[in-house]
């Protein structure tokens, strides 16, 4: 059955970096863009970034433009989110979720992983 | 920011019919396709209509999509308890481009 796993969260002060990452299993991993998506602690859903299937394509919100980097490993299965700059209003929980087949829409999603920035 | 508006709260008794709305514009509704996602608390966001409307597999045909122009709809028919979630809407936007989500509604069963 199809997973996501991410991991990486954690407390971390304003300025500071942090990695997440997504393992995935269950399906053919390098068919599929992924993307994250987050949710501040009792807000709504706010997708953040894309990455394709081959790497080559990346999308990103303008909240985290330049400062947030998507990449992908298809030899290991993962998606990664690098984030610098952080600011406190970047404490969410972030999902790794897998885009459906050929359309728009996010068919699989992650536990969630959470990043507090705070002082 | 959300740039699909959905109402707040809806609200409805067992058994009976709920519909959540969902504006948009041109370049995210009314030119790509529309998903539903369902947030039960403490949960995980899942994927309950895509593609305007077609249901994953395990979805109840109790819920349903709909896509006219810029706004879309998801109605919930033989409403229970277990659907008191909250309900967000999603498309993809051409002219940014990016994946935006609504503003999310919150279902309660009275």
């Amino acid at each position: 059955q199809v997973q996501l796993v991410e991991s990486g969260g954690g407390l971390v002060t304003p300025g500071g970096s942090l990695r997440l990452s997504c393992a995935a299993s269950g399906f053919s991993f390098s068919d599929y863009s992924m993307n994250w998506i987050r949710q501040a602690p009792g807000k709504g859903l706010e997708w953040i970034s894309f990455v394709s299937t081959n790497g080559n394509t990346k999308y990103y919100a303008d909240s985290v433009k330049g400062r947030f980097t998507i990449s992908s490993d298809n030899a290991k299965n993962s998606v990664y989110l690098q984030m610098n700059s952080l600011r406190v209003e970047d404490t969410a929980v972030y999902y790794c979720a897998r885009r459906g087949w050929l359309h728009d829409f996010f068919d699989y999603w992650g536990q969630g992983t959470l990043a507090t920035v705070s002082s | 920011q959300s740039v699909l508006t959905q109402p707040p709260s809806v609200s409805s008794a067992p058994g009976q019919k709920v519909i959540i709305s969902c504006s948009g514009s041109s370049s995210n509704i009314g030119g790509n396709y529309v998903s539903w996602y369902q947030q039960l608390p403490g949960t995980v966001p899942k994927l309950l209509i895509y593609d305007n409307n077609n249901r994953p597999s395990g979805i109840p045909d109790r819920f349903s999509g709909s896509k006219s122009g810029t706004s879309a709809t998801l109605g919930i028919t033989g409403l229970q308890t277990g659907d008191e979630a909250d309900y967000y809407c999603g498309a993809w936007d051409s002219s940014l481009p990016g994946f935006v989500f609504g503003t999310g509604t919150k279902v309660t069963v009275l």
